[in-house]
């Protein structure tokens, strides 16, 4: 069975530096999608970023980037020059590419430090 | 174009009642999906759809049913709520797989559910 762990509970990082949120998963597949979906206080689900696991350059948006290792099982998110709007939970996701569901993992919350 | 909305917002029953949360998309998804989120946890998928009168279980179906009449609405149905159902509540949809875009889903604003 498909697993994602997110080590980090919490995270903090100074307004306008840059953090790194870890996440790792487990699964059996070769092809497969990876998320990271922010959930600020309103509780929306908002999808970040994501990565085909068959493309080997790292996906980015505007600040977020993130650095997918796909021999280790490593999918790690890194924001730059962190806003205020940053503060969140982070919740990477795993997603089989022939099945419709996805894996969550328990999060990890941001607080951005003016 | 609203996405995904839900109804209500917050709702507060005591053990044993019944209730139905409302999932809409304006999106023509054909795959729907409800979660519920329970802190530390992250989110669990309770039942989806993948299209109109299909459903099927998730990870944790066990207390709720769910319906797909129509293709842009899903209901979550719990029968007799219980303290252990107390949760946030989202709904999302996303493309089918053969429209080769079913891998991004959009998420409700969710609805929170207080069992007493």
């Amino acid at each position: 069975a498909q697993t994602v762990t997110q080590s980090q509970p919490e995270m903090s990082v100074q307004e306008a530096e840059t953090v790194t949120l870890s996440c790792t998963y487990d699964t059996s597949e070769s092809d497969y999608y990876l998320f990271w979906y922010k959930q600020p206080p309103s509780r929306q689900m908002i999808l970040v970023i994501r990565q085909e696991a068959y493309k080997q350059q790292n996906a980015t948006e505007n600040r977020f980037s993130v650095n997918f290792q796909k021999a280790a099982k490593s999918f790690s998110l890194k924001i730059s020059d962190s806003q205020l709007g940053d503060a969140a939970m982070y919740f990477c996701a795993y997603r089989r590419t022939s099945y419709d569901k996805v894996i969550f993992g328990p999060g990890t919350s941001l607080s951005v430090i003016p | 174009n609203a996405g995904v909305t839900q109804t209500p917002k917050f709702r507060v029953l005591k053990t044993g009642q019944s209730m139905t949360l409302l999932c809409a998309q304006d999106m023509n998804h054909e795959y729907m999906y409800w979660y519920r989120q329970d802190p530390g946890m992250g989110l669990r998928l309770i039942h989806y759809s993948v299209g109109e009168g299909t459903t099927a279980k998730g990870e944790v179906p066990d207390g709720y049913n769910v319906s797909r009449l129509k293709k842009q609405n899903f209901l979550l149905g719990l029968e007799s709520a219980a303290p252990s159902q107390t949760s946030v509540y989202f709904c999302a949809s996303s493309y089918s797989i053969s429209e080769g875009r079913q891998e991004t889903q959009y998420f409700g604003p969710g609805t929170r559910l207080l069992v007493l």
